[in-house]
């Protein structure tokens, strides 16, 4: 299958910084990103929907002026945590979507620790 | 709306024994099912999907699930589970046939796989 790369897969950071967090596809054009994140010991939730070139779209619930998500090219969305809290130490996955592919490949993830 | 509920938290189950993972669905319109496997600290792997034909859908390393459309099911099983199998399990449902685009994942299912 098609390689998601994530990047960082660790990342602890103080209350109040922002935080990036990198999806690159590494061997296909990816046409549609989705965010992801997942509390621990709960289940993967969707957080927003990227297509390259447009805005991305928020699920109910989502801050989008909290969670900038960026899709500036074919191979790369970034997620920016602002002004991050503890609250939102999770775990953020992201899968990408080609448009000569039919199924999405998730990245490794990221575990993002706010202090 | 969609939901998916995976009855069981946690299985635990000794190595070469069979494991059966349980998972439920609701949804308005038709749906497309899939288990994916995450390790862990990584991402998710696609185990198997179910998009029409054969109820019977046989995955990766060995596992198999059910369709059962009356029930709204999708059981997961492998008849003989490896130490190697231990992880967490998710069951997750789709309005597209395209694995991966816009899940609805279910709690998920810890496996441990006892020698």
């Amino acid at each position: 299958g098609a390689v998601v790369s994530q990047h960082p897969s660790r990342v602890i950071c103080k209350s109040g910084t922002s935080v990036k967090i990198e999806c690159r596809s590494l061997d296909f054009q990816a046409t549609t990103m989705f965010w992801y994140r997942q509390f621990p010991k709960q289940s993967l939730m969707l957080m927003a929907t990227s297509n390259e070139g447009s805005k991305a779209t928020y699920e109910q619930g989502v801050e989008k002026d909290k969670f900038l998500i960026n899709h500036a090219s074919l191979t790369l969305s970034t997620l920016t945590v602002t002004s991050a809290h503890p609250e939102d130490s999770s775990f953020y996955i992201c899968s990408a979507r080609g448009r000569s592919t039919t199924e999405a490949f998730f990245g490794q993830g990221t575990r993002l620790t706010v202090v | 709306a969609q939901s998916v509920t995976q009855l069981d938290s946690q299985v635990p189950v000794f190595e070469e024994a069979p494991v059966e993972l349980r998972c439920n669905y609701s949804s308005s319109v038709s749906v497309y099912l899939f288990w994916y496997v995450q390790y862990p600290n990584q991402g998710l792997q696609l185990l198997l999907k179910y998009l029409s034909g054969s109820t019977l859908v046989k995955g990766i390393n060995g596992f198999e699930a059910e369709f059962n459309k009356s029930q709204t099911s999708f059981h997961l099983r492998k008849p003989s589970v490896h130490i190697s199998d231990t992880a967490e399990y998710f069951c997750a449902v789709s309005e597209s046939a395209a694995a991966g685009n816009k899940l609805t994942f279910g709690g998920g299912t810890r496996v441990l796989v006892k020698p």
